[in-house]
């Protein structure tokens, strides 16, 4: 069964940092694709950023562009973003997503509960 | 970055009903649609891939046609637990895009 689990979400202040996390289970971990997707408080879904299964590759949406950093230890069947520069827009509920496939472009066939992050002094 | 936008937004319709959710693209995108399904304080599930493609464990009531920049997802007979959120995602460019939802709510 897959399993994704995000952790590492909290209250942080304006221009702070945090790191997320998402253990994976179920699954050949470095075969897939993942991706971070957040939601805004009652709005909808955006895409932050997706890395490759081996690892080599990134792309970010440019709302988190120079800010946010994702990686993957596939030794440790686990997935991060690192998050700096931290706005009071990037406060949202952040979910780990598995690709269906190893390359960058995806749909997500499972996500985890999510995590939430608050941005707020 | 490929804009994608849902219409309506808000959806009333009744136990029964046929449902019809339209998804449109900035710019084709051939075939590489998918549709989302998410209830309030969970995460979002996996309805419709490729456009058109059922995912597994999906009853079959789910329905998704299109390609190029106009798609739809349609629900033949709507039940209770299909009161929810849904939202179309483009998987064509790097960045993979959402609509913005459509919520359909009890008439």
């Amino acid at each position: 069964e897959v399993q994704l689990v995000e952790s590492g979400g909290g209250l942080v202040q304006p221009g702070g940092s945090l790191r997320l996390s998402c253990a994976a289970s179920g699954f050949i971990f470095s075969n897939y694709a993942m991706s971070w997707v957040r939601q805004a408080p009652g709005k909808g879904l955006e895409w932050v950023s997706v890395i490759s299964g081996s690892g080599s590759s990134t792309y970010y949406a440019d709302s988190v562009k120079g800010r946010f950093t994702i990686s993957r230890d596939n030794f440790k069947n686990t997935l991060y973003l690192q998050m700096n520069s931290l706005r009071a827009e990037d406060t949202a509920v952040y979910y780990c997503a598995k690709g269906w496939f190893g390359n960058l472009l995806i749909y997500f066939d499972y996500w985890g509960q999510g995590t939430l992050v608050t941005v707020s002094s | 970055d490929i804009q994608m936008t849902q219409s309506p937004s808000t959806l009333s319709a009744s136990v029964g009903d046929r449902v019809t959710i339209t998804c449109r693209a900035s710019q084709s995108i051939s075939s590489w649609l998918a549709w989302y399904q998410q209830k309030p304080g969970k995460a979002p599930k996996l309805l419709i891939y490729k456009a058109s493609s059922l995912e597994s464990g999906v009853p079959s009531r789910f329905s998704g046609s299109g390609s190029g920049t106009e798609f739809t997802l349609t629900i033949s007979s709507l039940q209770p637990d299909d009161f929810a959120t849904y939202y179309c995602q483009q998987y064509f460019s790097y960045s993979e895009t959402f609509g913005q939802g459509t919520k359909v709510e009890i008439k």
